[in-house]
């Protein structure tokens, strides 16, 4: 069954780096690419980017400037910074496992809410 | 920038048949933008659906299916139950980027 936890702050102030954790169980995560998905509070999904355990990355051009996903393999973990953030970065944040050979998010984590506010 | 588009709302009653539908503004979506479906329900996580148009994971009850249909792609509930009614998300992928659409709210009434 494979798992996924998100973690870290549930506020961040305005203008500094968001960063968040996710955990993944049952499964390598040497073997997948691995994803970060957002959902402002009543609103839709929107994807931030995803990166594979080479290190090779994509991003959601409309925040490329200000995110940096990143992996450990040794503690079966994936990342996500986000700098410079507004209120408007105020989300739910997902991770989630990209399935690339069938293009699919195919197991995602509960979310964790970041409300930026000073 | 690219825009993904489903329908707002929509209803059906229980037992029912309904079709969502996901739209491009790139214009008609292929096999190539690899549509999926997520289903979310409040206070859930979102939970995979289809997948590469029509294909279901194992975990998928056989009352979803995927097509795609005039230019769109699209998911059809055949036999709707209550616990059918959430909100259903399409994502495409455009080289290696994915977008989402913006969400169709079922209710099941």
């Amino acid at each position: 069954q494979v798992q996924l936890q998100e973690s870290g702050p549930g506020l961040v102030k305005p203008s500094e780096t968001l960063s968040l954790t996710c955990t993944v169980s049952g499964a390598s995560i040497s073997s997948y690419y691995w994803s970060w998905i957002r959902q402002p509070p009543g609103k839709g999904l929107e994807w931030i980017g995803y990166i594979y355990y080479s290190g090779s990355s994509n991003y959601n051009s409309s925040l490329k400037s200000r995110v940096t996903i990143s992996i450990d393999t040794s503690k079966n973990q994936f990342s996500l910074k986000l700098s410079s953030v507004t209120a408007a970065d105020t989300a739910v944040y997902h991770c989630a496992r990209y399935n690339f050979d069938t293009r699919s998010l195919d197991y995602w984590g509960q979310g964790t809410l970041v409300t930026v506010s000073s | 920038q690219t825009v993904v588009t489903q329908e707002p709302s929509l209803t059906v009653s229980p037992g029912g048949t309904v079709t969502l539908t996901c739209a491009s503004s790139t214009g008609a979506v292929s096999s190539g933008y690899y549509p999926n479906w997520v289903q979310q329900k409040p206070g859930q996580a979102p939970r995979a659906l289809i997948y590469s148009t029509s294909n279901k994971h194992s975990w998928t009850p056989p009352r979803f299916s995927g097509s795609l249909l005039g230019g769109k792609a699209a998911l059809t509930l055949s036999g709707v139950q209550p616990e059918d009614e959430a909100d259903y998300y399409c994502l495409l992928y455009y080289g290696g980027a994915v977008v989402f659409g913006g969400g169709t709210k079922l209710t099941v009434l």
